[in-house]
């Protein structure tokens, strides 16, 4: 079946620092991948996608990479700031039923301090 | 666009009552909802599928009888805890799922915290 591994938090950096959470796959056919994030008492939101190998999502300053040949996506930030402090998953899709079942990460926190 | 809501954000319940949340897609049409539950410091762990107009799809160890699901609409989708425990004490969030550009995406709303005393 289909699975997300990444890394284990908590990630504390100091402003400004460059961030990398790593994320691998596994996964039956081509699923598009996703970042969300989580801020704390809130639900997730979409920080960034890439649907096919080779494909660079990119929002807010975050980058990843659809790597099929590494099944990575890993993400990226040059410069973080305290505000990017939250929870991140990493997360699949594979079609069921008309809709896409995602299949998360156990999640990542990433505490920016100043 | 895609906004997603959850009604209450947080509730506050006695052991042995239930309690419904409401999940709403507000701007678009909804063909597919899901229910997650979310531990603290977890992942959000899939409870239930659910196509509008039939009946839910449940994962492996979720209690159907006590997780009711409802998606009666295009744009509403029910969750009720029966006999509410304090081991249901837990974030509910909803996704929605509806065609969009052609492709199928989900947005969340923002989660509702369930206590019960």
């Amino acid at each position: 079946g289909n699975s997300v591994t990444q890394m284990e938090g908590p990630v504390t950096l100091s402003e400004e620092a460059f961030l990398t959470i790593n994320c691998t796959y596994t996964a039956t056919g081509y699923p598009s991948l996703f970042w969300y994030v989580q801020y704390p008492g809130e639900g997730l939101q979409l920080l960034l996608k890439a649907t096919k190998a080779d494909d660079k999502g990119s929002n807010k300053g975050f980058e990843a990479t659809y790597r099929k040949e590494t099944t990575s996506f890993h993400l990226e930030k040059g410069s973080v700031q305290v505000s990017d402090s939250a929870v991140y998953f990493c997360a699949l899709s594979g079609i069921t039923g008309g809709g896409n079942k995602l299949t998360f990460g156990t999640g990542t926190q990433l505490k920016v301090e100043l | 666009g895609a906004v997603v809501s959850q009604h209450p954000s947080w509730v506050i319940c006695k052991s042995g009552t239930s309690v419904k949340i409401e999940c709403r897609s507000l701007d678009f049409q909804a063909t597919t909802m899901f229910w997650y539950r979310q531990f603290p410091k977890q992942s959000l762990m899939l409870m239930a599928t659910s196509n509008e107009g039939s009946k839910a799809t449940y994962e492996q160890g979720v209690e159907k009888d006590k997780f009711l699901i409802n998606h009666a609409s295009l744009t509403l989708s029910t969750l009720t805890v029966t006999s509410a425990h304090p081991e249901d004490s837990s974030f509910y969030i909803c996704s929605a799922s509806g065609l969009t550009s052609g492709k199928n995406e989900q947005y969340f709303g923002p989660g509702t915290r369930l206590t019960v005393t």
